[in-house]
């Protein structure tokens, strides 16, 4: 691994259902974010970890979850996935909390239908 | 809230100039940043501007006025690669990034 990487790259999923995407960095950042980015309206923030351990909201929290237990991992889970959430979601992490470059991974594009 | 605002779109001729302005409002202000962004990848970092002024860096530079609330990013002898979405973000202080929409920017040959 080197940077951040993102899982799945793609998905298509049944409204209702339950979908958790993966984020992993190995560059030992203590920050860590989720984006949504919907054409229009840029990149938006999810949620944010500012060490591992915690959590905070962003701007658009409503109707995803996240959990930050280690240093590496960040998952995103959407408990009941609604056609709204149709977007692609970019994961992202930076050394210092809000000061420092953050470096984006892939991103996964997923679909609601 | 904050409100973050630059043009949608610009297009110019290869080896020109291109300017792109963002101007914000924020509750706070702690950096600017530009990233560019190409179709269906990751933003990647351009340059951080945290005092008023130019940063230069290659063939771009970024300028920032905190009294005026205003940056902007001087793309100068524009090749066909330069074709890409520009986002200005600001760290308003509380630990997170702004994002303004982007600038979605086509050189043409």
């Amino acid at each position: 691994i080197a940077g951040i990487t993102q899982a799945p790259t793609s998905q298509i999923l049944a409204a209702g259902r339950r979908m958790t995407l993966r984020c992993t960095q190995d560059m030992r950042h203590n920050a860590m974010y989720w984006y949504r980015q919907d054409l229009g309206l840029g990149l938006r923030l999810i949620h944010y970890s500012n060490t591992a351990g915690t959590t905070g909201k962003g701007e658009v929290p409503d109707g995803y979850s996240v959990s930050r237990a280690n240093t590496d991992d960040f998952p995103l889970t959407l408990a009941s996935a609604v056609p709204s959430q149709t977007s692609v979601y970019f994961c992202a992490s930076s050394d210092s909390v809000g000061g420092g470059e953050q470096f984006f991974g892939p991103g996964t594009r997923l679909t609601v239908l | 809230g904050q409100n973050i605002d630059q043009p949608t779109e610009m297009t110019a001729t290869e080896g020109a100039i291109v300017q792109i302005n963002c101007t914000y409002q924020t509750s706070g202000f702690n950096g600017l940043f530009w990233y560019q962004q190409h179709a269906g990848e990751a933003p990647t970092f351009l340059s951080y501007n945290v005092l008023d002024g130019l940063e230069e860096k290659g063939r771009f530079s970024s300028f920032l006025s905190r009294s005026k609330g205003y940056s902007y990013l001087l793309l100068k002898e524009l090749q066909m690669k330069d074709s890409a979405s520009y986002l200005c973000a600001v760290n308003n202080g509380d630990y997170k990034l702004s994002f303004g929409a982007g600038t979605t920017v086509t050189v043409r040959a």
